[in-house]
């Protein structure tokens, strides 16, 4: 099964900075899906950012953005001019292109994101 | 409604009793999820519905979890028995997706279930 590290457990930023949230994975697949998800305090999960692995270039959604090194198999998110809205546990996930493997989404632990004003 | 519905919110259950957990979907979508989410921890998968047929349930832990979407549409995710490792926030997910598409899943809030 892909596993999905995130060696950060807490991250803080002040306003209007930028942070950057890790993740690595492991899988043996040469294709697949990588996404991150925000899950403010009430918890109801978000998708941030996605990337398929075929693509190079990297996603962006506006003050989003990924920085894909597929042979690293490294996912990291970027937070541009960060809001206090932003506070919240990030997830990086991975998902494997079709249904033989399975429909799960596979999640890290999450990194918990603090914005100081 | 708008949006994934769950309920309870909030269940606490003493050892050893059956718990209900229901999920009310977006009106449509195709594909239903469950995750089972431990303190401190990432979702872990439990199933997959596509409308009825429940076509992936290899996260379901012990056989102690059933669920079920008989319709295409509600689905219960019941918990016999339950010991103090199913305390977890169990979410559910849906999308208009086959499979949840490419990450387009709509989650709802969670149920969170305590058993002492």
């Amino acid at each position: 099964a892909q596993t999905v590290t995130q060696s950060q457990p807490e991250m803080s930023v002040q306003e209007a900075e930028t942070v950057t949230l890790s993740c690595t994975y492991d899988t043996s697949e040469s294709d697949y899906y990588l996404f991150w998800y925000k899950q403010p305090p009430s918890r109801q999960m978000i998708l941030v950012i996605r990337q398929e692995a075929y693509k190079q270039q990297n996603a962006t959604e506006n003050r989003f953005s990924v920085n894909f090194q597929k042979a690293a198999k490294s996912f990291s998110l970027k937070i541009s001019d960060s809001q206090l809205g932003d506070a919240a546990m990030y997830f990086c996930a991975y998902r494997s292109p079709d249904s033989n493997s399975g429909y799960a989404l596979n999640f890290g632990k999450g990194t918990s994101l603090l914005v100081t004003p | 409604g708008a949006g994934v519905s769950q309920s309870p919110r909030y269940k606490v259950a003493k050892r050893g009793q059956d718990v209900a957990l229901r999920c009310d979907p977006i009106s449509g979508h195709v594909s239903l999820f469950w995750y089972q989410q431990a303190l401190g921890q990432g979702p872990e998968f439990l199933t997959y519905f596509q409308n009825e047929a429940q076509l992936d349930k290899s996260g379901l832990p012990s056989d102690r979890f059933f669920a079920e979407r008989p319709e295409g549409s509600v689905s219960t995710l019941k918990i016999q028995r339950t010991q103090q490792e199913d305390s977890a926030v169990y979410l559910c997910a849906s999308s208009p997706r086959l499979a949840g598409g490419v990450g387009e899943l709509f989650f709802g809030e969670g149920s969170r279930l305590t058993v002492l």
